[in-house]
């Protein structure tokens, strides 16, 4: 079956600096890959996605890069801030009718000023 | 601004209650999906509907738990006994797949927290 594995948290950075949460996934198939955010008492809101390999997905100076090779869809920012602090979930969802999304098990950002 | 919406946004019951959650997905989408999160288990996918009808429901204790969608514009999840051990976060998401090539994206409601005593 498909699964997706996350770097544990928390994660704790001071602000401007450069943040990576790792993610690989298992799946048959080509699924599209995403990245999901959930703010303290908030449901999770779509950050960004990519549907097919090589893809990169931005949004908000976050990317990630769908790696088939290494099944990977590491998250990156450049230089994050106190308003970044949340928690980040890595999904896919397989190419079929299904659609449903597998997530991790989320990664807890903190960051201090 | 579109947005699913679900009620109530908390409860608290008694075991062996009746609860009933309810959400209205974003107008024009055509698959709503139940998720439920915990500490534990973090996300799971509790159930699955396209165009109203339930398509996978494999996730759900079917003993006590029950979803529906009487019209496009309400989705439901009962839980008929509760116990301590459904409390966790219900979510509802929803989206528009059309076919193979359609966006895979969903949109989350705010979810329900529940507490079981």
């Amino acid at each position: 079956g498909n699964s997706v594995t996350q770097m544990e948290g928390p994660v704790t950075l001071s602000e401007e600096a450069f943040l990576t949460i790792n993610c690989t996934y298992t799946a048959t198939g080509y699924p599209s890959l995403f990245w999901y955010v959930q703010y303290p008492g908030e449901g999770l809101q779509l950050l960004l996605k990519a549907t097919k390999a090589d893809d990169k997905g931005s949004n908000k100076g976050f990317e990630a890069t769908y790696r088939k090779e290494t099944t990977s869809f590491h998250l990156e920012k450049g230089s994050v801030q106190v308003s970044d602090s949340a928690v980040y979930f890595c999904a896919l969802s397989e190419d079929t009718g299904r659609r449903a999304l597998t997530f991790g098990s989320g990664t807890r950002l903190q960051v201090q000023p | 601004d579109a947005r699913v919406t679900q009620t109530p946004r908390h409860k608290v019951t008694e075991m062996g209650q009746e609860v009933t959650m309810r959400c209205q997905p974003i107008l024009g989408h055509n698959t709503v999906f139940w998720y439920r999160q915990t500490m534990m288990q973090g996300l799971e996918l509790l159930a699955y509907f396209r165009n109203r009808a339930p398509l996978d429901d494999s996730g759900m204790p079917k003993d006590r738990f029950s979803a529906e969608m009487p019209d496009a514009t309400l989705a439901t999840l009962k839980i008929q006994p509760s116990e301590p051990r459904d409390s966790a976060v219900y979510f509802c998401a929803s989206g528009l797949v059309l076919g193979r090539l359609s966006s895979y994206e969903q949109y989350f409601g705010p979810g329900t927290r529940l507490t079981v005593t």
